[in-house]
């Protein structure tokens, strides 16, 4: 079993939709959690950073951490086109410490 | 822009040849760490070096070796290529802080024939 579980997709949603990407894990050491957006040939692009459970809002993003179920969210609002992209949970135990990576879901909103 | 700068951005070797790979950090971020990132894949981490010693390290052979230099520049060597190191390679950098989170560079490219 993987330590982070994600959905690959690929999903694809109408422009001004709500999305919605998941993330479960199973190590409970876990209390950094972080999403990122990769577009294709570029590195990843950090959107969201929450320390520990609770939600964080920036903008039309939305994370939230559940971590009595082990389990993370992103929500996009009004989704856009410039919003179709790979996004990656990431997690960690520790500031300093290496980060565990979902495989990713491609997200394709059309216009 | 992250400030996360890495060269080539691509690069293509023989099985069994050696490559060096290149990144450069913000000024102050001296912790960068290295991900490797299959096709299709999340990245996994290769290791981490807080002011030029290895930080930690994944679940990767010693023919991985890093190094970080004081002008927050870093590299990555491997040697003995083989076909599966085919990848993207990415460096990431932080200030080491605590709630100080990991910025990527664009990656190196790196196919191995």
């Amino acid at each position: 079993q993987k330590e982070v579980e994600q959905d690959p997709g690929p999903l694809s949603v109408p422009e001004g939709a709500i999305v919605s990407l998941n993330c479960t894990y199973s190590n409970s050491a876990f209390q950094y959690f972080m999403w990122y957006r990769q577009y294709s040939r570029k590195g990843p692009e950090l959107l969201m950073y929450t320390y520990s459970s609770g939600n964080k809002e920036d903008g039309r993003f939305t994370a939230q951490v559940d971590k009595s179920s082990k389990y993370i969210s992103l929500f996009i609002r009004d989704s856009q086109p410039s919003d179709s992209a790979t996004y990656l949970c990431a997690m960690s135990a520790t500031a300093r410490n290496k980060l565990i990576f979902g495989t990713g879901t491609l997200l394709a909103v059309q216009p | 822009e992250t400030g996360v700068t890495q060269s080539p951005t691509h690069l293509i070797k023989t099985r069994g040849q050696q490559v060096t790979l290149r990144c450069s950090s913000q000024s102050g971020h001296n912790t960068v760490s290295w991900y490797q990132q299959a096709l299709g894949q999340g990245p996994q981490f290769i290791f981490q070096y807080y002011r030029e010693e290895e930080n930690g390290r994944g679940n990767f052979p010693p023919r991985f070796s890093g190094l970080q230099f004081p002008n927050y520049s870093s590299e990555l060597n491997v040697n003995a290529l083989e076909l599966d190191d085919s990848a993207l390679y990415l460096c990431a950098s932080s200030l080491g802080q605590s709630n100080s989170p990991l910025h990527f560079g664009n990656g190196t490219r790196l196919t191995v024939t």
